[in-house]
């Protein structure tokens, strides 16, 4: 069975680091591409970027770029998104994602979504 | 970037109603739509790929349309399990993903 799992509830104060975690099972994880989606409370779904366990090839969306550090470690199965210094802006849900379709970037219909880690930035 | 739009935003609708939620692309993305259910509280669900193919598992009273830059999501005779936002996705822009910003069904 594919699952995505996810790292804790995060409450972090402004000008914090942190990295969340993503660890897939069920599947050849260097296979497939992961991304992250951002939900700021009470609003919709943001596009992050994706990465490629394979060969940790990288997109990030021109509004995420410089923002987050999208990484993966395909010893140990696991994507990661990061932050060097947090903003209360910051403060979201964010889903990790699966496409169906091994190797393609552009598959974004996404049919696996870890069960999400929510962010809290504040002093 | 492609820019999308849903409407309505919210609708009011009741059991058994026919329901149309309308996404609208700014430029082609071809057929590359998908649209999500989302509940309170939990992850957003694929029900509908590449504009009308139906997720395995998802009811067949769910159904997608459209091309181009118009696309519709159509639940025949709405269920009580039905109440949730729904949002459509282009992925026809290379790894430049585009959510719309989601339609809220609630109960009339």
């Amino acid at each position: 069975e594919v699952q995505l799992v996810q790292s804790g509830a995060e409450v972090k104060k402004p000008g914090e680091s942190l990295k969340i975690s993503c660890k897939g099972s069920g599947y050849s994880f260097t296979s497939y591409w992961i991304g992250w989606v951002r939900q700021m409370p009470g609003k919709g779904l943001e596009w992050m970027g994706i990465i490629y366990p394979g060969d940790s090839d990288t997109r990030y969306s021109p509004s995420f770029q410089g923002q987050v550090t999208i990484s993966a470690d395909k010893s140990i199965s696991t994507a990661y998104l990061q932050w060097s210094s947090l903003k209360a802006s910051d403060t979201a849900m964010y889903y990790c994602v699966r496409p169906p379709i091994p190797g393609i970037a552009a598959a974004g219909d996404f049919d696996y979504w870890g069960q999400g880690t929510l962010v809290t930035v504040s002093s | 970037d492609i820019q999308m739009t849903q409407s309505p935003s919210t609708l009011s609708a009741s059991v058994g109603d026919r329901v149309t939620i309308t996404c609208r692309a700014s430029q082609s993305i071809s057929s590359w739509l998908a649209w999500y259910q989302q509940k309170p509280g939990k992850a957003p669900k694929l029900l509908i790929y590449k504009a009308s193919s139906l997720e395995s598992g998802v009811p067949s009273r769910f159904s997608g349309s459209g091309s181009g830059t118009e696309f519709t999501l159509t639940i025949s005779s709405l269920q009580p399990d039905d109440f949730a936002t729904y949002y459509c996705q282009q992925y026809n822009s290379y790894s430049l993903f585009t959510f719309g910003p989601g339609t809220k069904v609630d109960i009339k």
